[in-house]
């Protein structure tokens, strides 16, 4: 069985310019969520989507941050522009819809913002 | 704002001693809880969930302790191999939350051969 699929795994950009971070959640799952992991702020849930839909993005940070899912098996979290405090591990994972189902989370990417 | 042991100690164990990690949670609200670890260089990894309406359970080497009175949660590791090596975070659900988890800050496991 595939796992959570992100890609890519390693991004390197220069501050100003556009990121698209992908994700292809389980098949199956009606559940997808964006994190975005750093040593000073650990493990924080960016976005959540139920059936597509957003649910709760109160963890995005800022407007430079945009997330979609136009279809059940794929979403993207992009920022536009860059800045080097964006540097980070973003991770997605999904998970069926109740709340204790568990959420698999994918391998991450790890972006660099110079 | 609401935490889930936010901090990041280091637990420094003999391989085959078992490992108790802690964690502490503000909201007493919380009514689901999960521990996962994650190794380095990949995503967090799922090992065991409680509810709120039980203390205890447990699953393959591992236990978890469930205290609503004081707000605690601990991993118990039994017989702590290398490949138990990793960080550690417990997290929580509240039910009006949905689906959204709160991630504590995560302990850092090393197994000594």
């Amino acid at each position: 069985d595939a796992g959570v699929i992100q890609s890519p795994r390693h991004e390197v950009t220069e501050m100003g310019q556009e990121v698209t971070l992908r994700c292809k959640p389980i098949s199956g799952h009606n559940s997808l969520f964006w994190y975005r992991q750093t040593m000073m702020r650990g493990l924080e849930l960016l976005i959540y989507f139920n059936n597509n839909v957003p649910i709760d993005d109160s963890g995005m940070p800022e407007d430079r941050f945009s997330a979609k899912m136009p279809n059940a098996s794929f979403s993207t979290l992009k920022i536009q522009p860059s800045e080097p405090r964006d540097s980070a591990v973003y991770f997605c994972a999904s998970s069926l819809a109740h709340p204790t189902d568990t959420q698999y989370f994918g391998p991450g990417t790890r972006l660099t913002v110079l | 704002g609401e935490s889930v042991g936010l901090h990041l100690p280091t637990l420094s164990v003999q391989e085959g001693d078992n490992s108790i990690i802690n964690c502490a949670y503000s909201n007493s609200a919380s009514d689901y809880f999960i521990w996962y670890k994650q190794e380095s260089g990949k995503g967090p990894q799922f090992i065991i969930d409680i509810r709120s309406n039980m203390d205890k359970r447990q699953g393959q080497r591992v236990t978890v302790l469930l205290n609503k009175t004081v707000k605690h949660l601990s991993l118990q590791i039994a017989a702590t191999q290398p490949g138990d090596s990793a960080v550690y975070f417990c997290a929580e659900k509240r039910g009006a939350a949905g689906n959204k988890l709160t991630f504590g800050g995560g302990t850092r496991v090393l197994v000594k051969p």
